[in-house]
């Protein structure tokens, strides 16, 4: 079936730097990928959608400038979290829609610590 | 908002057991409805789908059941193994369009057999 790389899988940094979480579709193409963000024992909640060729939209509450979104090519979907802060410690999750049937292909997360 | 919930945050089994985790739904548009495994420090995983023009589907060990009337999901696993702990979602997906792949989870149940 497809596959869905994130990477990398568990990042810890300093409050204040910036991390860049990557995306990667790696047997099928995807005009449209989606980013999820889930704190401990919570559900996953849409962050934003990412589009190739085109901007990001983003859900509401979610700040735009503070997670930067780059779907860079038709594989390829990255979100960079700047000036992190320990609030922004939390689990990334990526999706690709398959063909056909809206089923989502996730990748394996990011667990992200700011320190 | 409409939103996608569950009644039991956690169920305890015994292995062989036939384990229920249910879900209800409030966004009566949805006409899509999928059941995800999530590990621990992983991402969802496929279990299965339906659509609501069904109301019963099968797969390997597992039943996903759909009443449109009273809006409630349930996924039945059969002979429940020790490779089965996990947390279980339900996710909806609302009609095409912009919507698309945009899927709504809801809270999550873990479920914990024990041998």
């Amino acid at each position: 079936g497809a596959v869905v790389s994130q990477h990398p899988s568990r990042v810890i940094c300093k409050s204040g730097t910036s991390v860049k979480i990557e995306c990667r579709s790696l047997d099928f193409q995807a005009t449209t990928m989606f980013w999820y963000r889930q704190f401990p024992k919570q559900s996953l909640m849409l962050m934003a959608t990412s589009n190739e060729g085109s901007k990001a939209t983003y859900e509401q509450g979610v700040e735009k400038d503070k997670f930067l979104i780059n779907h860079a090519s038709l594989t390829l979907s990255t979100l960079t979290v700047t000036s992190a802060h320990p609030e922004d410690s939390s689990f990334y999750i990526c999706s690709a829609p398959g063909t056909g049937i809206n089923i989502q292909y996730f990748g394996a997360g990011t667990r992200l610590s700011v320190l | 908002g409409e939103s996608v919930g569950l009644h039991l945050p956690t169920l305890s089994v015994q292995e062989g057991d036939n384990s229920i985790i249910n879900c209800a739904y409030s966004n009566s548009a949805s006409d899509y409805f999928i059941w995800y495994k999530q590990e621990s420090g992983k991402g969802p995983q496929f279990i299965i789908d339906i659509r609501s023009n069904m109301d019963k589907r099968q797969g390997q060990r597992v039943t996903v059941l759909l009443n449109k009337t009273v809006k409630h999901l349930s996924l039945q696993i059969a002979a429940t193994q020790p490779g089965d702990s996990a947390v279980y979602f339900c996710a909806e997906n609302p009609p095409g369009g912009t919507s698309y792949g945009k899927l709504t989870f809801g809270q999550g149940t873990i479920l914990t057999v024990h041998p």
